[in-house]
C-alpha cells in the first residue's frame, strides 16, 4: 500500500520553529516529487512547497518563502519541511502528498492524514 | 498567479440528484487540472485528474470535463458518501499551485 505518514506538528509560540517529517513508503520514493499542503481550521487547502526528485529544485508559496524549507533524504524515503519564524496564520494541518509531475502528469496522490500545527503563545 | 474560482460555494442536493460544480481560472491552464474530495477530519483525496481522467478506484458516477479555463465536476446519482467539500486544483506551473476555495455539498 502506498501511503504517507506526517509526524512533528505541534503547539509552538509565535516565532518559534517546528520541523515537519513525512514517511512514504509502498513506492518508489527517490522517483517522485513531494509537495506539502496545508489547510487552516475550517479554512481551503494551501499549497506550501514542492520539491524534486533529487532535491535540486524546491518551490515555495509567496506565504512561507524565507521562513519555509523543504528537504528530502531519499534512504530514509521522507520529506522534511522546516518551519522558521512561526506565526498564527501558520496555524494549520500540514499534509504531504507525493506529487505526479511530469509530461501530462500534474496531481496530488496519495496523501498523508496530516499534522497539525498550532502556533500561540 | 493563477486563480481558480469554484461555483457554487455551497449546495445542499438529495440523493439521486445529478450535480455539477464548476471551476474557472483566470488564465488557460490547458488540462491541467485535478478534483480532490475531503471529507470532515480526512485527508483530500484524488477524483479527477487531467480534467476528464477517472482515478482508480473512484465510483464512474464522478465524472470530469473542460479545457483551457471552464472544467466541471459532475456526480451523475448522489450517493450518502458523496456530500463532502470538493476542491479543484491547476498545476499549470510547478512554481505556484493554486487550490479553487472549495464547493461543500450537503443533504438537503
Amino acid at each position: 500500500e502506498e501511503k504517507m505518514v506526517e509526524s512533528g506538528g505541534g503547539l509552538v509560540q509565535p516565532g518559534g520553529s517546528l520541523r515537519l517529517t513525512c514517511a512514504a513508503s509502498g513506492f518508489t520514493f527517490r522517483s517522485y516529487w513531494m509537495t506539502w499542503v496545508r489547510q487552516a481550521p475550517g479554512k481551503g487547502l494551501e499549497w506550501v512547497a514542492n520539491i524534486k526528485q533529487d532535491g535540486s529544485e524546491k518551490y515555495f508559496a509567496d506565504s512561507v518563502k524565507g521562513r519555509f524549507s523543504i528537504s528530502r533524504d531519499n534512504t530514509q524515503n521522507s520529506v522534511f519541511l522546516q518551519m522558521d519564524s512561526l506565526r498564527a496564520d501558520d496555524t494549520a494541518t500540514y499534509y504531504c502528498a507525493r506529487f505526479w509531475f511530469g509530461g501530462r502528469e500534474r496531481w496530488f496522490d496519495p496523501w498523508g492524514p496530516g499534522t497539525l500545527v498550532l502556533v500561540s503563545s | 498567479d493563477i486563480q481558480l474560482t469554484q461555483s457554487p460555494s455551497f449546495m445542499s442536493a438529495s440523493v439521486g440528484d445529478r450535480v455539477t460544480i464548476t471551476c474557472r481560472a483566470s488564465q488557460v491552464i490547458r488540462n491541467y487540472l485535478a478534483w480532490y474530495q475531503q471529507k470532515p477530519g480526512k485527508a483530500p483525496e484524488l477524483l479527477i485528474y487531467s480534467a476528464s481522467s477517472l482515478q482508480s478506484g473512484v465510483p464512474s458516477r464522478f465524472s470530469g470535463s473542460g479545457s483551457g479555463t471552464d472544467f466541471t465536476l459532475t456526480i451523475s446519482s448522489l450517493q450518502p458518501e458523496d456530500f463532502a467539500t470538493y476542491y479543484c486544483q491547476q498545476v499549470n506551473s510547478y512554481l505556484a499551485i493554486t487550490f479553487g476555495q472549495g464547493t461543500r455539498l450537503e443533504i438537503k
